[in-house]
Formats: C-alpha cells, structure tokens, sequence
C-alpha cells in the first residue's frame, strides 16, 4: 500500500471549502485513492475515492494530480458536523485492505 | 440500508480470559476486515477474509484467530487477554475483495481488559 502524507490538522470555518491536501508519491499505477474520516470513536466512513480522474459525489470531491503523486478532498461547504480525523489511503488489488496513516484532524468553527 | 452490525457493543473481561467479537456484514458482501483502534491511535489492520478465505494478515497477536462463515459472518476470538489489548474493534466489510469499492464500517466493539 501507498505510504501517504497528510497535515496532522486543518481549521475551517463553517460555510466555507474544507481543502485537505494528501502526498501519494509512491502510490503505484493499480492503486486508488481512498478517503474517509472518523468522527469521534465512531466507524470510520467512506468519503470517496478515484484512480486519476477527478470524482464528485454528494459528499465531496477528489480532485487528483496528473502525475497522481497528491490529491485534495475538497468539502464545499464545511459545517460543524465535519468536525472529524480524515485519512488519505492508498489501496488496491484484490481484497485489498485500507492502512490508516495519522490523518489530518479538521476542525470547523463558527 | 443494512449496515455493518457488530456484536457486542461494549465487553469487559479480566487478564487472562476470552472474548470472541461477532461481525455480521452487509448482505451480499463478500469481504470482511478487522481493525483495533487503542486510545488517541488511528485504526490498526488486523486480518481480512475473502469469500470466507483468510486474504491479509496485519498485526494481529498469535493469541488472536478469526475466521469467516459459510453465511459471510466473521468471528475474532481472542484468547489470554492482556490490559493492552483494550480497544476498540472495529469490522468494515465489501464487494468483491475492495477493489475499486468502498468498505463500511460498523460501530465497533469497545473491549475492557481490566
């Protein structure tokens, strides 16, 4: 699996784009781009994930460097309930499972 | 929709005891991982199973086994339990392996060792 690098912690204000930026350098060509978050102790919850296009659903978007070697998880409209650890996680392959590196802690104000 | 349920939700067992964690997955997911998360840590990988297959093995202690169902359901057992085994354990479970899918996850089972 793709070792990631991520901001231990971000502030946003409420109503405003959370971005949160991830390095992948190493991630190879079969390997996707996960993201999910926990909010306090809960279980940690899809967000999105892509190979090399950009993705959006009704969560966030993904947007994904050409050279794949970093993306941002963009939340358009932070509110305080985005208040969570979000984890950037390289994965693929077959029953491939999802190694959590430290995350980046966003906390949204008012 | 049906979601990740995991049984028990809370446990306490004394040093030296077993527990055994039930995981009963989405239906029609095939695909079952195990996480321990320890206090103020980020999730651990512990051991996945594929089409009732042991598919990955992460950090999980010899004392620990687990295995996967004919009906998809998943058991960690875990045996001479130790105060540092005291976490939570959480079950994710997918379609087709994960690859190119999401993984859900249940609610956890937060195990006291004491």
């Amino acid at each position: 699996d793709a070792k990631t690098t991520q901001p231990p912690s971000m502030d946003c204000a409420e109503g405003r784009a959370a971005n949160l930026p991830c390095n992948h350098s190493t991630i190879s060509g079969n390997e996707y781009v996960y993201w999910y978050r926990q909010i306090h102790s809960q279980g940690p919850q899809y967000i999105i994930h892509g190979l090399k296009n950009n993705e959006t659903n009704e969560m966030a978007s993904l947007i994904i460097t050409e050279d794949r070697k970093s993306s941002t998880l963009i939340l358009p409209h932070a509110t305080l309930r985005d208040t969570a650890v979000y984890y950037c996680i390289g994965a693929g392959g077959t029953a491939s499972k999802l190694t959590f590196g430290t995350g980046t802690r966003l906390q949204v104000t008012l | 929709a049906a979601g990740v349920i995991q049984s028990p939700r809370h446990l306490i067992k004394e040093k030296r005891e077993t527990a055994t964690l039930k995981c009963y997955p989405i239906p029609r997911h095939d695909t079952v991982y195990w996480y321990q998360q320890g206090p103020g840590q980020d999730p651990q990988f512990l051991i996945s199973f594929y089409e009732k297959m042991q598919s990955d093995k992460g950090s999980i202690p010899d004392r620990f086994s687990a295995q996967q169902f004919s009906d998809y359901h998943s058991e960690l057992n875990m045996s001479s339990l130790e105060l540092g085994d005291s976490a939570l354990y959480f079950c994710a479970s997918s379609l087709e392996g994960g690859f190119n899918t999401e993984a859900f996850f249940g609610q956890g089972t937060r195990l006291t060792v004491v």
